[in-house]
């Protein structure tokens, strides 16, 4: 499978814990995205990475919200201190290099539903 | 602020008819336009993208973009109950990265 992945699929935690969550992109794919979903909204825009350069970090995403993409492969999103209101899908997607004419057509992971009690 | 704004539904079609599903978008700088289909616990899969004005056809699909009217549209020619989902307008700029989502609109397709 050459799809986007990531793990887990399901966590849950208890309030005040810390959570990972990993993101494997397309392999021939430099930019990552990360996203949170509530029901019922659109995927919202948290953080972007190109190659292992993180270029833009959401203004709503709280200090407590890190991301990481170390060696422009793989990426993981670590939430410190978990609130009740961090519950929601958490999505990954990767797009195509960059060059002169670019869409920037997104494909996404599988997602990381996040459960915090 | 960017945005786009989508009618959330639900829109209830019969199966065999024409679906659509409009989107507009308060950015004129945005250039390109996405349409995702999301399955319930699931996550958005890409169906089609835009970026001229026009009529763009794939298969039972076509997009639809004006941007004198900042509008983008999806028809979904002879719907299927398979058909029935949440789709996601998503607008872009070229050569940009950030992609800002609508809340998407749930599509039932009766059998």
């Amino acid at each position: 499978d050459t799809g986007v992945s990531q793990n887990p699929r399901h966590k849950i935690t208890k309030r005040g814990q810390n959570v990972t969550f990993r993101c494997d992109p397309i392999s021939e794919h430099n930019r990552l995205y990360w996203y949170r979903q509530t029901l019922g909204q659109g995927p919202e825009f948290l953080t972007y990475f190109q190659n292992e350069a993180q270029l833009e970090k959401s203004r709503l995403l709280s200090d407590r919200f890190s991301a990481e993409r170390p060696k422009g492969s793989f990426s993981t999103l670590e939430i410190q201190r978990t609130e009740q209101g961090d519950s929601a899908m958490y999505l990954c997607a990767s797009s195509f290099p960059s060059g002169v004419q670019t869409y920037n057509e997104q494909f996404f992971g599988p997602g990381t539903r996040l459960t915090v009690l | 602020q960017k945005e786009v704004e989508q009618n959330s539904g639900p829109l209830s079609v019969p199966e065999g008819a024409i679906a659509s599903l409009n989107c507009t978008y308060s950015d004129r700088g945005s250039q390109s336009f996405f349409w995702y289909r999301q399955y319930s616990g699931k996550s958005p899969e890409l169906i089609m993208f835009i970026y001229s004005n026009g009529d763009k056809e794939d298969g039972r699909f076509t997009a639809q973009l004006n941007k004198a009217s900042q509008y983008v549209s999806l028809l979904i020619r002879d719907s299927q109950p398979s058909d029935s989902a949440t789709y996601l307008c998503a607008g872009g700029w070229v050569g940009g990265f950030k992609t800002i989502f609508g809340a998407g609109t749930r599509l039932f397709v009766k059998a």
